[in-house]
């Protein structure tokens, strides 16, 4: 699997755009940016993936770069429920799913 | 709701007690997988079943132990627990395709050795 780099923590405040990004210069052309996230105590939580072009769904717009060696997650209006840990994760279908540590996102009021 | 049950949600055992955990599913998902998740780290992921074939990671210890007897069902057995297995056990399940492969995850069950 390609290795992700994202920073350890982010601060957002509440209502604003929170960007999170993730590097993976060494991505193949076969593999699918996915991001997870984890609230505290609670079992991991699927938000968006995309393989080349930009993605938007009911919580999250995934942004990635033309040489697609970086992505964007961007949550348009954070609330204090989206603080979390979120993981960024470059797989194949058919590679089983490995965490790296995240970053913890910090929504302040 | 299709979803991914775990249980129990919380689980107390004596220093080398085994114990064992269960998941449920009624995804219908060919792939069953056990994370370990240790306090502030991630999800380690232990082993997983492709239907009913088990991949086992190499450094996850003989201690670890799953049976899967049929689609819905997959269970961890922890044979001799020790402080250092206090974690939370999280279950998802998922189907590879051509496109994306998303996990589905339990609501995870908390394991304390005493």
């Amino acid at each position: 699997d390609a290795k992700t780099t994202q920073p350890t923590s982010m601060d957002c405040a509440e209502g604003r755009a929170a960007n999170l990004p993730c590097n993976h210069s060494t991505i193949s052309g076969n593999e699918y940016v996915y991001w997870y996230r984890q609230i505290h105590s609670q079992g991991p939580q699927y938000i968006i993936h995309g393989l080349k072009n930009n993605e938007t769904n009911e919580m999250a717009s995934l942004i990635i770069t033309e040489d697609r060696k970086s992505s964007t997650l961007i949550l348009p209006h954070a609330t204090l429920r989206d603080t979390a840990v979120y993981y960024c994760i470059v797989k194949t279908s058919y590679d089983k799913v490995i965490f790296g540590p995240g970053t913890s996102l910090s929504v302040i009021p | 709701d299709a979803m991914v049950i775990q249980n129990p949600r919380y689980q107390v055992t004596q220093f080398g007690k085994p114990v064992t955990l269960s998941c449920s599913q009624t995804l219908n998902h060919n792939v069953m997988y056990w994370y370990q998740q240790k306090s502030s780290q991630a999800p380690k992921l232990l082993f997983h079943y492709y239907d009913k074939d088990f991949n086992n990671e190499a450094d996850t210890p003989d201690n670890f132990q799953s049976r899967r007897p049929n689609t819905s069902f997959c269970f961890l057995d922890i044979r001799s627990p020790g402080l250092g297995d206090a974690a939370m056990y999280l279950c998802a399940t998922s189907t590879p395709s051509s496109g994306a492969n998303v996990l589905t995850f339990g609501a995870g069950s908390r394991l304390t050795v005493l």
